[in-house]
């Protein structure tokens, strides 16, 4: 039973650095999505794949890539770490994008970056 | 562009006391609306939903009703308990054709025994 998967759950890392952060679902969804919480501004969309094979760009995308590995894995990718990009993340799967497609949720990676 | 805006928090109550959270959205075209909660180290949760004007959404006892003439999607309880506390938000889809979703910016609710 379970749904989303993020790994790691926690990173630090150094300015500079890269990092790739995994998300797998299970549940057999076509979309997936990639999304950053940060104190007092909600969610705000990264990248998301409407389906396998394709990738398109959200709210903010700058400083991210992402690959869309295959139908149960999206990966969110920093090739260049700056402070900016310390945030929760969180990555969500759907059925499809249609607006009666609920997103499922993992339990984030908490980031942070000095 | 498309906006959701909610009731500043924290918000602190005691047990069985009567909850709203407000939400209102700015959007072009039709768009579905989102009620959804984020427990303590948690990812987010599907609360309620409701896809056109006047549907109502419920769910654990909580309830929202669309309101086109007020873009309005407020959340309600009747009667909370310790365990909703948690942060929730208020978010809508697909206004305009845009395939995402757009998030309030989150409400902290805190339920006191």
């Amino acid at each position: 039973n379970a749904g989303v998967t993020q790994t790691p759950k926690f990173q630090v890392l150094k300015t500079g650095q890269s990092m790739t952060l995994q998300c797998a679902q299970d549940m057999n969804h076509n979309s997936m999505y990639w999304y950053r919480q940060d104190p007092g501004m909600g969610l705000r969309l990264i990248y998301y794949s409407a389906s396998e094979g394709t990738t398109d760009k959200g709210e903010v995308p700058n400083g991210y890539n992402v690959s869309r590995l295959n139908k149960r894995e999206f990966s969110l990718r920093l090739e260049s770490a700056a402070p900016s990009q310390t945030s929760v993340y969180f990555c969500a799967s759907s059925v499809g994008t249609g607006n009666n497609q609920p997103q499922h949720f993992g339990d984030g990676t908490r980031l942070s970056i000095l | 562009g498309d906006s959701v805006t909610q009731m500043e928090g924290p918000v602190t109550l005691s047990e069985e006391a009567c909850l709203t959270i407000n939400c209102t959205y700015t959007a072009t075209g039709y768009p579905s609306l989102f009620w959804y909660v984020q427990y303590p180290g948690e990812g987010l949760q599907l609360l309620l939903k409701a896809t056109k004007a006047d549907d109502k959404g419920s769910n654990k006892g909580f309830e929202a009703t669309y309101r086109k003439e007020t873009t309005s999607f407020h959340l309600e309880k009747g009667s909370v308990q310790v365990s909703d506390s948690a942060v929730y938000f208020c978010a809508l889809y697909g206004a305009g054709g845009a395939q995402k979703l757009v998030f309030g910016q989150g409400t902290r609710l805190t339920i006191n025994p």
